[in-house]
């Protein structure tokens, strides 16, 4: 089975500070997703990877930033925390393979911003 | 941009009946649909994918139908179960070479015992 892990289940932050979600998985999937999902407005993607030191930004990008150093880690981080940023944001991962291309959804992290 | 709608927002129904699901997108040049399912407080979890070619798919009492030309998806639950409340969300998928999902606002379900 697939394993998409997520650094925090529940995160309380300050405004301003900068904050570090991870997304690791298990099964050598090249494409990873971050998404933030909010009631009334859905999943929306923020940004998203489809190899090593790739990204491309999403629909929502504004005050995120990502890193993916090694294929199985996808890292979000908000640069300098703001209370619109307190959300449950979910990881996701896919492989690269016409057919394949079920997503595999980590826990998710809830995250509030004071 | 992808706009996709889906129909009813929520949805009680007594244990037993059979139900459909419905989800609607704007922009018919999609590479697949995906369907999942999401538990209160939880991430979500892949039911069906069918491919832009297939007209349906089937997986034990699920089976969701797509009709790309119309924009037009369902997901039929048969014999519905009190473990099949949840929020059902449907996601078309964009091809040429930039896998992304669209994500409609789901339908909740609640199967009354």
């Amino acid at each position: 089975d697939v394993k998409v892990t997520q650094s925090s289940r529940y995160l309380v932050k300050r405004t301003g500070e900068k904050v570090f979600l991870e997304c690791v998985q298990d099964m050598d999937h090249e494409n990873m997703f971050w998404y933030r999902q909010d009631p009334g407005l859905g999943l929306r993607l923020i940004y998203f990877s489809y190899d090593v030191k790739m990204k491309e930004k999403g629909d929502i990008p504004e005050g995120y930033s990502v890193s993916r150093e090694k294929k199985e880690r996808f890292s979000l981080i908000l640069e300098s925390a703001s209370t619109n940023q307190t959300s449950m944001y979910l990881c996701a991962t896919n492989p690269f393979t016409a057919g394949q291309e079920t997503q595999y959804f980590g826990p998710g992290t809830r995250l509030l911003v004071l | 941009k992808q706009e996709v709608t889906q129909i009813p927002a929520a949805l009680s129904v007594p244990e037993g009946e059979n139900l459909v699901l419905n989800c609607s997108f704007t922009d018919s040049a999609i590479y697949n649909l995906q369907w999942f399912r999401q538990d209160p407080g939880k991430g979500l979890t892949s039911l069906l994918l069918i491919q832009s070619s297939q007209r349906e798919q089937t997986s034990g009492r699920l089976n969701a139908s797509l009709d790309k030309s119309s924009g037009r998806s369902t997901l039929y639950i048969a014999a519905s179960q009190p473990g099949d409340s949840a929020t059902y969300l449907c996601a078309p998928g964009s091809g040429a070479g930039s896998y992304q999902l669209t994500f409609g606002k789901g339908t909740k379900l609640s199967v009354i015992p």
